[in-house]
């Protein structure tokens, strides 16, 4: 059965540096992956979506990830930190039907 | 655009009510989908629709209906509530079966 494993619950970076969040995945066929980010009291908006191609993929407020099969990883990075991006953000693999979430990061930024 | 509308934002019930969650979106999407998120486990899926009368069971389905009359329409039933179903439930759609989902804001629900 698919799976996602976010192996960070909490991480703390300064404003002004660069982050990485990590996702592990288990899939058993060409994996369809996403970045949600949610802010406290809100929906998910989502990052950015890898289905094939690049394995380098861009997304909204400067967000990129890539897509590493051989590490069965889709790593969520953004080379400067700003004080909006704390939020819990989470990684999710599958099509609607069989969809599944990583229990999440969350992301403190400290000034 | 509103997006994705959700009604109520909050709800207590008692253990055994029962009630309806709403559902509603303005993009023509045809996918929806029903979601509960729980502290460190993500969110799972209850439920989710391909179109206009046509519903499926997703990971978490128990204790659970929908229906899917019209395409912008998705409510989730409680049948008889209980306190393990206190979560936060979200709705999401999206235009295919691959894009990735815009969601509502949620329901914050508490089963005493």
């Amino acid at each position: 059965a698919q799976s996602v494993t976010q192996p960070d619950i909490h991480i703390t970076v300064s404003e002004g540096a660069s982050l990485e969040l990590r996702c592990n995945y288990s899939y058993g066929a060409t994996p369809y992956l996403f970045w949600y980010v949610q802010s406290p009291g809100q929906g998910l908006q989502l990052l950015l979506k890898y289905f094939s191609g690049d394995t380098l993929v861009q997304g909204i407020k400067g967000f990129e990830a890539e897509f590493k099969r051989s590490q069965s990883s889709f790593n969520l990075r953004k080379p400067s930190v700003h004080w909006s991006d704390a939020a819990e953000y989470f990684c999710a693999v599958g099509a609607m039907s069989d969809m599944r979430f990583g229990a999440g990061t969350r992301l403190t930024v400290k000034p | 655009n509103a997006g994705v509308t959700q009604t109520p934002k909050f709800q207590v019930l008692k253990t055994g009510q029962s009630m309806t969650l709403q559902c509603a979106q303005d993009m023509n999407h045809e996918y929806m989908s029903w979601y509960r998120q729980d502290p460190g486990m993500g969110l799972r899926l209850i439920h989710y629709s391909v179109g206009a009368g046509i519903t499926d069971q997703g990971e978490v389905p128990n204790g659970y209906n929908v229906s899917r009359s019209t395409t912008e329409d998705f409510p989730l039933r409680l049948l008889s509530a209980a306190p393990s179903q206190t979560s936060v439930y979200f709705c999401a759609s999206s235009y295919g079966r691959l894009g990735g989902y815009t969601f509502g804001s949620g329901t914050r629900l508490t089963v005493v």
